[in-house]
């Protein structure tokens, strides 16, 4: 089983659908969860950062943690064609040196 | 505020050519790393560093080489460039585990290198 799983996609909506994107993982350890965005041909940026487990809303943005099921969710809310890109999901155990990422998976939001 | 920088964009290199992928950080992060991105693969570590004069392997090193002589800078090292080391190659920086208020930090990536061997 690996580490981290993630669908890879693609995922097509259409504008202004909720989007949900998800990650489950088998290494009970992790206790830090990020969610990446990577347009084409740039670098992954970070959109949402959460500690343990909960909620955490940031604009149209939702990140959820389950650790009991060991699965996390992002929801986009009012999704827009701008939204289209690959998200990946990582995440990392106290002290550990390195981030585990999903392979990510591509969003489509379609006008 | 630059963020991490990596140059050169784009280089086709011919098999057994050697080059070095520069990447620097404004952030005054401890931590960096360097990854490669595969379609469909995600991305894979190839070494870390936790601070100037120290490097370790990640999950795939073999063909690579790094040193980190400062706290800005990380260069990647392809000694003889192989076909199978066609790539996007992505450097990142962070504040590291266990620091500050988040706990272990997220990182910054840079904007990639295209790295194509022909």
């Amino acid at each position: 089983q690996k580490e981290v799983e993630q669908d890879p996609g693609p995922l097509s909506v259409p504008e202004g659908a909720i989007v949900s994107l998800n990650c489950t993982y088998s290494n009970s350890a992790f206790q830090y969860f990020m969610w990446y965005r990577q347009y084409s041909r740039k670098g992954p940026e970070l959109l949402m950062y959460t500690y343990s487990s909960g909620n955490k809303e940031d604009g149209r943005f939702t990140a959820q943690v389950d650790k009991s099921s060991k699965y996390i969710s992002l929801f986009i809310r009012d999704s827009q064609p701008s939204d289209s890109a690959t998200y990946l999901c990582a995440m990392s155990a106290p002290v550990d040196d390195k981030i585990i990422f999903g392979k990510g998976t591509r969003l489509h939001i379609l006008p | 505020n630059a963020g991490v920088t990596q140059t050169p964009k784009f280089r086709i290199l011919k098999i057994g050519q050697s080059m070095t992928l520069q990447c620097t950080q404004d952030m005054n992060h401890n931590y960096m790393y360097w990854y490669r991105q595969d379609p469909g693969m995600g991305l894979k570590l190839i070494y870390y560093s936790v601070g100037a004069g120290i490097t370790d392997k990640g999950e795939v090193p073999n063909g690579y080489n790094v040193s980190r002589s400062t706290t800005e800078d990380f260069p990647l090292r392809l000694e003889l460039a192989a076909p199978s080391q066609t790539s996007v190659y992505f450097c990142a920086s962070s504040f590291g585990a266990g620091q500050g208020d988040w706990g272990n930090q997220p990182q910054h990536f840079g904007d990639g290198t295209r790295l194509s061997i022909l």
